[in-house]
This record gives structure tokens, sequence and C-alpha cells, in this order.
């Protein structure tokens, strides 16, 4: 089967600019995920939807993050305006269902961002 | 609350040794747990995991884990260290709500020496 794919893998921007990440999840995964990865650190959880709603926003930073999964397929994750500590890579997963606690999650390669 | 401890940032072992890597795990529910290797550049990728049943679980590249329930931990462990082993190493634990989803520890750093 064909794993997450994200693009673009490296982004260099500066601070106070956009940026928009994209994850396409393995294929009949109903539940997909967005994860923050600082340097030296486990990834933390940003969104995580079943389809296309959202269950658990609830460490996104409301006011600088965006991210959408409208026809529960593909997602986009949006940061405008970027600061310097969302430098980190951003890791896209998904998996079968998230209500099976037993359901492992498959990941993408991630996105290194760097905020200058 | 659901939590993982990751003990030692940094472990160093050689070529043919024992790997042990170090994890402990708060949970208010039977845990389901699991470890995951991640590569230079790469995502995270499932070695093994804990849900119910046996206690030993065996996972991919000759790591297994057993869960202690007394102890509260999920220690990960591999024979004989190779050098593509090399690796961060994250523990995880799901965290049972209507919401369930993935906390991860803060993962460890795996070196082998020649």
């Amino acid at each position: 089967e064909a794993g997450v794919a994200q693009s673009p893998r490296y982004k260099i921007i500066e601070k106070r600019q956009s940026v928009a990440f994209w994850c396409n999840p393995i294929s009949g995964h109903a539940t997909l995920y967005w994860y923050q990865q600082i340097l030296g650190q486990g990834p933390k959880l940003l969104i995580q939807f079943q389809n296309n709603g959202v269950v658990d926003d609830s460490q996104l930073p409301k006011d600088r993050f965006s991210a959408e999964r409208l026809k529960g397929v593909d997602s986009t994750l949006k940061i405008q305006p970027a600061k310097l500590e969302d430098s980190a890579v951003y890791l896209c997963a998904s998996s079968f269902n998230y209500r099976d606690r037993s359901s492992p999650l498959h990941f993408g390669n991630g996105t290194r961002l760097t905020v200058t | 609350a659901q939590s993982v401890t990751q003990l030692g940032s940094h472990v160093s072992v050689s070529e043919g040794a024992l790997v042990l890597l170090r994890c402990n795990y708060s949970s208010s529910v039977p845990p389901y747990l699991f470890w995951y290797v991640q590569y230079p550049n790469q995502g995270l990728q499932l070695l093994l995991k804990y849900t119910t049943g046996a206690t030993l679980v065996k996972g991919i590249n000759g790591f297994e884990a057993e869960f202690k329930k007394s102890e509260t931990s999920f220690h990960l462990t591999k024979p004989s260290a190779h050098m593509s082993d090399a690796a961060e190493y994250f523990c995880a634990v799901s965290k049972y709500s209507s919401a369930s989803k993935i906390i991860f520890g803060s993962g460890t750093r795996l070196s082998i020496r020649p």
C-alpha cells in the first residue's frame, strides 16, 4: 500500500510570512493527524480529523494555525503569520479509525520548516 | 491523565551488546502502549504495540518489550545491537477518552559504537 504522502519536504521562510503543508493519507484511513516535532522532543498533536470533521484541536494555536480536510481525504495545515518558534518538523499521520485504541499511526516523512 | 516518561535522552551501546531503552507510563485505565522508531529525515515507524494479552510483545527488527503493570513500565530491548539500529526511539500511550489519541514521550536517541 502507498504510504502517507507529505509535501514539501523542506521549507524556509521569514517570520511573519505564511506557509502551507499538504498531506495525503493512506487510502481508507478515516483518521488524520498533524503533529509538530520540535528538535529533541517527541511529536505533539496539533489537530486530529475523523473524515472531514475535527475530533481534537485543543493544542492548535488557532490565532496563527489552521487546518482543513474538506473532502475527508487530503489535508492542509497553514501557519500565518509564522514565528521563529514554529521552526519544527510537521508530521502527518493517519490511522484506520481513532475509536480503535490499538490502531497504530502511519506517518509521512514530514516537512521540515525553518523560520528565520 | 495518560503520559509516558523515557529515561535517558541518549543511549550508546557497542555493536553486539544488549539494547535497553526505558519507558514508564501513567494511566488511569489499562494502557495501550507503543514503541516507534524514527530514522534520520523520516517519519515514525511502528516497532511494536501492547494492547491486551501476552505481556511480552515482539516487534520488527528483533526488538521486544515487556509490559509490567506493577512497575508501570514498558521497556524496549534487543539482545544484540546492530549498526542499523541507530535511530530515535519513542514510547507512546494511547489516551483513553472519547477522542482517543496517542501521546508520545520525549524520545531516546540510540547510538551504536563499532
